[in-house]
């Protein structure tokens, strides 16, 4: 049973079109995060989410919006997709009270 | 930033351990230290934390210095499939917090 899962595991995509990222986890888990990897491998963080609301919204374009409609699920909206949003976007999932994170396979996207 | 710093590359011999060091000079009181791994295309995995006991799980130990401002983290047995990119991360253990990766070190086992 995949813990943490993305859909789609790679989207290519071309400028100036929205497109969304879904993650899920079955771990019972309380905490989701999304992390973009760019093509010099660096991790970062963009978002999370506990419990539904929104705890870290680090400097990222309001082009990107996190949707939780519930604590097993953290998508990602990106709209008017642009050449530096290609990158792997890992989600990640972890329980209230630790801080070990567990993260899905990615999902590379490719902006043409 | 990370508040961590790691050799840049090391390799290993398979069947030999695997001793990945880490400086953490600023650490604070109540922040523990993390290791994750990256496998070539794959989601980091967790394979062990501390505060500053020594801990050990089935994948590798932790040894933290008295003073805890370093660590190492070891592989007893390393394998082809440890070849990944090693992180050491400084965090408080609570959810919600962003784990901050640094380039992490590049561990090499070859046969």
């Amino acid at each position: 049973d995949t813990a943490v899962s993305q859909t789609p595991k790679y989207l290519v995509t071309q400028m100036g079109n929205d497109k969304s990222i879904k993650c899920e986890q079955n771990l019972g888990h309380d905490t989701m995060y999304w992390y973009k990897q760019d093509s010099k491998k660096f991790l970062k963080i963009m978002f999370s989410y506990n419990n539904k609301e929104l705890i870290i919204n680090e400097t990222v374009p309001n082009r990107f919006s996190p949707k939780s409609p519930d604590k097993a699920h953290l998508n990602l909206h990106i709209n008017s997709l642009e050449l530096g949003d290609s990158a792997v976007y890992f989600c990640a999932s972890s329980h209230t009270n630790r801080d070990e994170q567990y993260f899905g396979p990615g999902t590379r996207l490719t902006v043409t | 930033d990370a508040k961590t710093t790691q050799p840049t590359s090391m390799d290993c011999a398979e069947g030999r351990a695997a001793n990945l060091p880490c400086n953490h000079s600023t650490i604070s009181g109540n922040e523990y230290v993390y290791w994750y791994r990256q496998i070539h295309s794959q989601g980091p995995q967790y394979i062990i934390h501390g505060l500053k006991n020594n801990e050990t799980n089935e994948m590798a130990s932790l040894i933290i210095t008295e003073d805890r401002k370093s660590s190492t983290l070891i592989l007893p047995h390393a394998t082809l499939r440890d070849t990944a990119v090693y992180y050491c991360i400084v965090t408080f253990n609570q959810a919600g917090t962003a784990l901050i990766f640094g380039k992490g070190t590049t561990l090499s086992v070859s046969s």
